[in-house]
């Protein structure tokens, strides 16, 4: 079945760090891939998304592309703010309107 | 624009109990989907409803149960509750067809003794 995986945290990082979370994924066919992000105290928000291969989902300063090759789609972010402590999620979705399937999360902890 | 309200936010059940949970979509979002959000577990996606119809469900035993209204909301109950039910429901909502953005709202944390 389809499933994805994320490399396990809590990450820890300083301001302005670069930042890499792994995201790899299973999946039959041509998923469309997602990041999601919940913030302290909030509901989970969409953060980026691709839905083709090599496709670049951006937003916020955070980076993922698409990789079909090697089933993954890393997140990145080249500096690391104190705001951007959450919990990030990588998901995909088999096709448009079935459920998406998370990962367990990474807690990214970013101090000053 | 209201986003996806759930309730109630937080509620202690015991062993055995029942318990319903509610969802409000967005206005205009036909689907929802339920996640459960336990610890370490991440989010284990539950049962998905449109226009009034479970679509599908995820690995979980029958006591997990919903149903979608005609305007849309959702119910999730869960029967004869035990410890391990204790976890966050999430509940998200899209506008029918949609490529994957689901609006979540802020959950129902559950906790059963």
């Amino acid at each position: 079945g389809n499933s994805v995986t994320q490399m396990e945290g809590p990450v820890t990082l300083s301001e302005e760090a670069f930042l890499t979370i792994n995201c790899t994924y299973t999946a039959t066919g041509y998923p469309s891939l997602f990041w999601y992000v919940q913030y302290p105290g909030e509901g989970l928000q969409l953060l980026l998304k691709a839905t083709k291969a090599d496709d670049k989902g951006s937003n916020k300063g955070f980076e993922a592309t698409y990789r079909k090759e090697t089933t993954s789609f890393h997140l990145e972010k080249g500096s690391v703010q104190v705001s951007d402590s959450a919990v990030y999620f990588c998901a995909l979705q088999e096709r448009a309107g079935t459920a998406l399937i998370f990962g367990k999360g990474t807690t990214l902890s970013v101090s000053s | 624009e209201a986003g996806v309200t759930q309730s109630p936010t937080h509620l202690i059940k015991t062993r055995g109990q029942q318990v319903t949970l509610r969802c409000s979509p967005i206005s205009g979002h036909t689907s929802v989907y339920w996640y459960q959000q336990a610890l370490g577990l991440g989010l284990q996606f539950l049962l998905w409803y449109d226009e009034g119809e479970e679509r599908n469900r995820g690995n979980f035993p029958p006591r997990f149960s919903g149903r979608q209204f005609p305007n849309y909301s959702s119910e999730l109950n869960v029967n004869a509750l035990e410890l391990e039910d204790s976890a966050l429901y999430l509940c998200a909502s899209v506008r029918r067809g949609s490529s994957g953005e689901l609006f979540f709202g802020e959950g129902s944390r559950l906790t059963v003794l």
